[in-house]
């Protein structure tokens, strides 16, 4: 079955450190890969998408991602966290034609100023 | 553009009754997809609808089910609540069928099952 993991529950930073988030996912055809972002009282939204062509995704607010399909990882990475950056951050993954999305856990991400 | 509204955003039922929900895609989205996210087990897929039509459904049993309207509204509807469907409901919408287009979300409602 298909799976999506992400390694890190919980993460805290202080303001201008860099982040990675990891994702891996079990799927051995074409994915689809999504990073989704909920910030406090907000529903979820898209931060950045890979569907094919530059494995180096760039997203909003300064995130990137990206896609190594020999490591099956959609790692998200940003050089410079801000307060603001706080949230639940979701990696997500489409499998072939399939358009359901299966969902990681979640990574809560704590910005201290 | 109005994004993704969904109602109620909370509902309390108890044990046995039945549950709707309720969702209004993005104008112009044809998809609309259900998910439940319940504590602890993430986001797990539902059911996908597009153009009227149930195309996929996720590792639930029967009494979950749902509808597409013609003006491509979306209901849930859970039979026989138990108490393990306390859950937050979110309803996503996209357009068309292709591979690259986004799933937009909603607020989501919240189900609590006394």
């Amino acid at each position: 079955a298909q799976s999506v993991s992400q390694h890190n529950h919980h993460v805290i930073l202080s303001e201008a450190a860099s982040l990675e988030l990891g994702c891996n996912y079990s799927y051995g055809g074409t994915v689809n890969l999504f990073w989704y972002v909920q910030y406090p009282g907000q529903h979820l939204q898209l931060l950045l998408k890979y569907f094919s062509g530059d494995p180096l995704v760039k997203g909003i607010k300064g995130f990137e991602a990206e896609f190594i399909k020999s490591k099956f990882s959609f790692n998200l990475r940003k050089p410079s966290v801000q307060w603001s950056d706080t949230a639940e951050y979701f990696c997500a993954v489409s499998a072939g034609n399939n358009r359901k999305l299966i969902w990681g856990l979640g990574t809560s991400l704590a910005v201290n100023p | 553009e109005a994004g993704v509204t969904q109602s109620p955003t909370h509902l309390i039922k108890t044990r046995g009754q039945q549950a709707t929900l309720r969702c209004s895609p993005i104008s112009g989205h044809t998809s609309v997809y259900w998910y439940q996210q319940a504590l602890g087990l993430g986001l797990q897929f539902l059911l996908w609808y597009d153009e009227g039509e149930e195309r996929n459904r996720g590792n639930f049993p029967p009494r979950f089910s749902g509808r597409q309207f013609p003006n491509y509204s979306s209901e849930l509807n859970v039979n026989a609540l138990e108490l393990e469907d306390s859950a937050l409901y979110l309803c996503a919408s996209s357009r068309e069928t292709k591979m690259s287009e986004t799933q937009y979300f909603g607020p989501g409602t919240r189900l609590l099952v006394l």
